[in-house]
């Protein structure tokens, strides 16, 4: 079956990394997305990674991507406190047209 | 470039009364989707359309949920009659295309609380 999980809430200290973890069911999927939600807001897309890949760099954002273990991760370098928010970990179903399936988020909390 | 445009932000019904929700995408946006976000958990997708036409509704509970895309472009979506348990947030999303690469761009969303 399809599912995704994420844990449900993260602190670090202004400045440290922030990894956030995931893993799914399906070894099938084509691609792996991260999102962030901030309150009162909708989803905003931070990166993606095609399936066929280990790894994507994209300025302070980080993501692995383990196959084998149906593994994802998502680091945050020098978090600040803007990017407290909830992360969503998601998959897309290629049986699916784009289809979309979503971890519960992780709460992100950057304190001083 | 305006985003995904979603209205009323917030609504309260009562059980048993209907509601619709409407979606104005990215223009230009022929993929348009409607998730369901009850309060936490992560997104889950009701209905997909392709231009005018569904490309998956597997998780619509048809028997009180409806949408419709009549032109391609805007999109609405309905309750009737609504329960406690549709207590959540509605949101539209659309997309250029239908690849994994196709950006789904989110709307802020409707907040819905059923009482």
């Amino acid at each position: 079956g399809e599912d995704v999980e994420q844990s449900l809430f993260l602190s670090v200290r202004e400045g440290d990394s922030s990894v956030i973890n995931c893993t799914y069911t399906d070894s099938s999927s084509t691609y792996l997305y991260w999102y962030k939600q901030e309150p009162g807001a909708g989803l905003q897309l931070l990166t993606y990674i095609f399936s066929n890949m280990d790894m994507k760099q994209d300025q302070r954002l980080t993501v692995l991507l383990n196959k084998k273990d149906k593994h994802l991760s998502l680091r945050i370098a020098d978090t600040q406190t803007g990017d407290s928010a909830i992360y969503f970990c998601a998959e897309s179903i290629p049986s699916g047209y784009n289809k979309l399936i979503f971890g519960a988020g992780t709460r992100l909390a950057v304190h001083p | 470039e305006a985003g995904v445009a979603q209205s009323p932000r917030y609504k309260i019904i009562e059980k048993r009364q209907s509601v619709a929700f409407w979606c104005n995408p990215i223009s230009g946006h022929a993929t348009l989707y409607w998730y369901q976000q009850i309060l936490g958990q992560g997104p889950k997708l009701l209905i997909q359309f392709q231009n005018n036409g569904v490309v998956d509704d597997s998780q619509l509970p048809k028997d009180r949920f409806s949408a419709e895309r009549l032109k391609g472009v805007d999109s609405t979506l309905k309750i009737q009659p609504a329960k406690l348990e549709d207590s959540a947030v509605y949101l539209c999303a659309s997309s250029s295309g239908l690849a994994g690469d196709s950006e789904q761009y989110f709307g802020p969303g409707t907040r819905l609380t059923v009482t």
